[in-house]
């Protein structure tokens, strides 16, 4: 099974800052990788799709790159409601495996 | 509006079994495949089975593999896990979810049904 190391674990952060999450895959996975938000209540929605896409209805300073083993999420400007959890998940080989996930938290 | 709504979870005892069912709304069920991933308390999400839009490819978590069965009604726009033998290590939220493809992701979520197994 391919393994995705999420980093950093948890991020304290500013309203208004610029945050960035990785994902690093233990083989490569073809620009297969998506994120997803989690909220507190446990409500999960994807953010963006195949590396880069950004899904619908997601708000443009949500953004994504990589590529071969190294991906990433960046929120140019955090909002009060980007306080949640963030999972990435490869779905290039199967099993589909999801990261640890990252708890972005109100500094 | 897609919705997705999970139902079925509760505390059952180790060993036992339990269905999840899982009604679709809002779009042509027929033409999508499923999903079902589970979260345990305080862990992160882990995918536990897959099912294409006729039924014909269906997949399982190695660790689910022999006990729960993934299956769907068409008809009734309602998605199933059969879970027996069931391990206190089953003990999650499990959330329904459908498969956009070609680009491989789960583009929408149910809220998710708990399943606690406990004696």
């Amino acid at each position: 099974d391919i393994q995705m190391t999420q980093t950093p674990s948890s991020m304290p952060a500013s309203l208004g800052e610029r945050v960035t999450i990785s994902c690093r895959a233990s083989q490569g996975i073809s620009n297969y990788l998506n994120w997803y938000q989690q909220k507190p209540d446990g409500t999960i929605k994807p953010l963006i799709y195949y590396t880069s896409n950004l899904q619908s209805g997601v708000p443009s300073r949500f953004s994504g790159s990589g590529s071969g083993t190294d991906y990433s999420l960046t929120i140019s400007s955090l909002e009060p409601e980007d306080f949640a959890m963030y999972y990435c998940q490869q779905y290039d080989s199967s099993p589909n495996t999801f990261g640890a996930g990252t708890k972005l938290e109100l500094k | 509006e897609v919705q997705l709504v999970e139902s079925g979870g509760g505390l059952v005892q180790p060993g036992r079994s339990l269905k999840l069912s899982c009604l679709a709304s809002g779009f042509t069920f027929s033409n999508y495949g499923m999903n079902w991933i589970r979260q345990a308390p305080g862990k992160g999400l882990e995918w536990v089975a897959s099912i294409s839009s006729s039924s014909s490819y269906i997949y399982y978590a190695d660790t689910v593999k022999g006990r729960f069965t993934i299956s769907r009604d068409n008809a009734k726009n309602t998605l199933y896990l059969q879970m027996t033998s069931l391990r206190s290590e089953d003990t999650a939220l499990y959330y329904c979810a459908r498969l956009n493809n070609p680009y491989w992701y789960f583009d929408f979520w149910g809220p998710g049904t708990m399943v606690t197994v406990s004696s």
